[in-house]
């Protein structure tokens, strides 16, 4: 069946250091790719999306590249901030969007001055 | 862009009462939304399928009984928690996948329901 595997949390980084958060996945055919975040108390938000191989998805400094040949969509920023503490999901669905997503469990993010 | 509103995003009740979470499509129609729960510190399962003037359909282990939805128009979906008790405590969100390309889903903001 379809999966998504994330790397487990918490991850603790110190201001403008490096953000990697590893995703891979099982499915069949060719899903989306989603990374979603959700600040402490509140729903999810849509980070990032890629639709297609070799897609780059990005926005606010985070980027992740939909990578057929290794099944992953790794998060990276280059320089996080403490505002970006959070629970990142990592998740795919098919493009019809009548289907739901498929989550990862979700990896916190906790990042100190 | 598309709104999903989630209300309340915060219910205290005690056990053995209902409670009503709305979910409504702001400014697009939704024929399908989505409910899910999440447990502290865990990732969001699907609970069920909410199909506009049709029966929803739960996921394997959901009990229907328990968790009544109903999609009576196309800008609302509400979920029903029946006799509630303290294992239904959870945080429940909804999500209705985008009007023009079917995705992104659009979450709401969640509902936190606490029973004691």
């Amino acid at each position: 069946g379809n999966s998504v595997t994330q790397m487990e949390g918490p991850v603790t980084l110190s201001e403008e250091a490096f953000l990697t958060i590893n995703c891979t996945y099982t499915a069949t055919g060719y899903p989306s790719l989603f990374w979603y975040v959700q600040y402490p108390g509140e729903g999810l938000q849509l980070l990032l999306k890629a639709t297609k191989a070799d897609d780059k998805g990005s926005n606010k400094g985070f980027e992740a590249t939909y990578r057929k040949e290794t099944t992953s969509f790794h998060l990276e920023k280059g320089s996080v901030q403490v505002s970006d503490s959070a629970v990142y999901f990592c998740a795919l669905n098919w493009n019809s969007g009548n289907t739901p997503l498929v989550f990862g469990k979700g990896t916190r993010l906790s990042v100190i001055a | 862009g598309a709104v999903v509103s989630q209300h309340p995003s915060w219910v205290i009740c005690k056990s053995g009462t209902s409670v009503k979470i709305e979910c409504r499509s702001l400014d697009f129609q939704a024929t399908t939304m989505f409910w899910y729960r999440q447990f502290p510190k865990q990732s969001l399962m699907l609970m069920a399928t909410s199909n506009e003037g049709s029966k929803a359909t739960y996921e394997q282990g959901v009990e229907k009984d328990k968790f009544l939805i109903n999609h009576a128009s196309l800008t609302l979906s509400t979920l029903t928690v029946t006799s509630a008790h303290p294992e239904d405590s959870s945080f429940y969100i909804c999500s209705a996948p985008d009007p023009v390309w079917g995705q992104p889903q659009h979450f709401g903001d969640g509902t936190r329901l606490s029973i004691l």
